[in-house]
Formats: structure tokens, C-alpha cells, sequence
């Protein structure tokens, strides 16, 4: 069966330094992949979406990267973090039945 | 992007009453899906919706697309405290998943 890990669920940094998600999925080959984020009690914006290795569309300009070097692979990042950066992040992949999304954990992300 | 809304951003009932929520569009979707957030969780893929007029059921949950595939709705009947969290509408669209703004749902026991 498929499953996606993201990790880690929860992390604090300061502002100023550099951020590294990873999310991996297993059980799938060549998914559609995306990183979400949601701001506290806020909905889901969509950040980056990829159709396959190297494939990254970005759908809002920000301080964040996105990168893919392996099919099952997807990184979010970013150089320096910025206060606004804080929110719960959210890697999806979209599912092959009814193309729905499957989401991760989440990382909660706090920028202090 | 397609551009979702969704009413309300927050309701809060008395366990055993009913909730919906609704999803509306300016322009026709292609399907309507529905989500479920638990508080401090990640949303979980409910249903889909994909012909005009479709009612589906699961349970207390109701879910509708319009006839003009332009909205969509969620009704739970009784709400009980586990039904907590907030629901998403999403379209999906050229791989891209369009998600509306959310309804926090809170049920007072």
C-alpha cells in the first residue's frame, strides 16, 4: 500500500537560518507530489506542485524552494527564514483511484 | 486558478444538531472533492463528487453537487463531538488541487 512520511512534525528556528523538509512516498511510482502550507487556522495554500524528478512548478513567489532529485523524493527549503515562514506545512501526493490527495503529517514550523 | 469559496468560516452547534457547509463557484467544476481536518491533524480525503446532481452518503454525512456543478454541500445530521475539525471542498484541476477556505466546525457536548 502507499504511505508518505514527512518529517519532521514539529520544528522551531530562528529567523536567519536556513530550513530543509523532506517528504518521501512509498509504494508509488512517478506521483504527482505538492507542498501545502496552512497558516494557523487559516486554509491550505498551495506552494509547489511536481509531475516528476526535476519537474517543480512554483504557484506563489516566496522565500521557499522546491526540489524533487528522486521520483519519491520532495524538499522543501529555504535559505533564510523569515517570521512569516511559521505555519504547518503539508506534503501531499495524489492518489491514483480517485485522484484525491494523500497527505503527510505536516511539519509544524515555528519561526521565532 | 479555479477560485473556491466556502461558507461559513466557523460554526459552532450543540451536539446533536445539524451542520452544513457549502462549497460555490463562479465557474462549473470538473468534480468536488471533500476533505476533514481533525484539530492539530492533516486533511483526509472524504469523497468525490463528479456528476451534476450527485448525492452521496456516508453515514451522518451527506454530501451534493449542484446541477449546474457550480456548488457543493455537506450535511451532518447530529453532529457528535468526534465530527470536530474543519472541512475543505477541493477541486482537482490539470493535477492541481483547488481547495476551498475551510468551515472550523466545533460541536459543543
Amino acid at each position: 500500500s502507499q504511505t508518505i512520511h514527512q518529517w519532521p512534525a514539529t520544528l522551531v528556528q530562528p529567523v536567519g537560518s536556513p530550513l530543509s523538509l523532506e517528504c518521501t512516498v512509498e509504494g508509488t511510482s512517478n506521483p504527482n507530489l505538492y507542498w501545502y502550507r496552512q497558516a494557523a487556522g487559516r486554509g491550505l495554500q498551495l506552494l509547489f506542485y511536481s509531475i516528476g524528478i526535476d519537474q517543480i512548478s512554483s504557484e506563489v513567489p516566496q522565500n521557499l524552494s522546491a526540489s524533487r532529485p528522486q521520483d519519491r523524493q520532495f524538499i522543501l527549503s529555504s535559505k533564510k527564514l523569515l517570521l512569516s515562514d511559521s505555519g504547518f506545512y503539508l506534503c501531499a501526493w495524489e492518489g491514483t483511484l480517485n485522484t484525491e490527495a494523500f497527505f503527510g503529517q505536516g511539519t509544524r514550523l515555528t519561526v521565532v | 486558478g479555479q477560485q473556491v469559496m466556502q461558507i461559513p468560516q466557523y460554526q459552532h452547534v450543540q451536539e446533536g444538531e445539524d451542520f452544513t457547509t457549502y462549497c460555490n463557484s463562479s465557474t462549473t467544476l470538473s468534480n468536488i472533492q471533500w476533505y476533514k481536518q481533525r484539530p492539530g491533524g492533516h486533511p483526509v480525503f472524504l469523497i468525490q463528487l463528479v456528476k451534476s446532481g450527485e448525492v452521496k452518503k456516508q453515514k451522518r454525512l451527506t454530501f451534493q453537487f449542484g446541477e449546474a456543478k457550480k456548488n457543493s454541500s455537506l450535511h451532518i445530521t447530529a453532529t457528535q463531538t468526534t465530527d470536530v475539525g474543519t472541512y475543505f471542498c477541493a477541486e482537482v484541476y490539470g493535477n492541481q488541487f483547488y481547495f476551498g477556505t475551510g468551515t472550523s466546525l466545533t460541536v459543543i457536548p
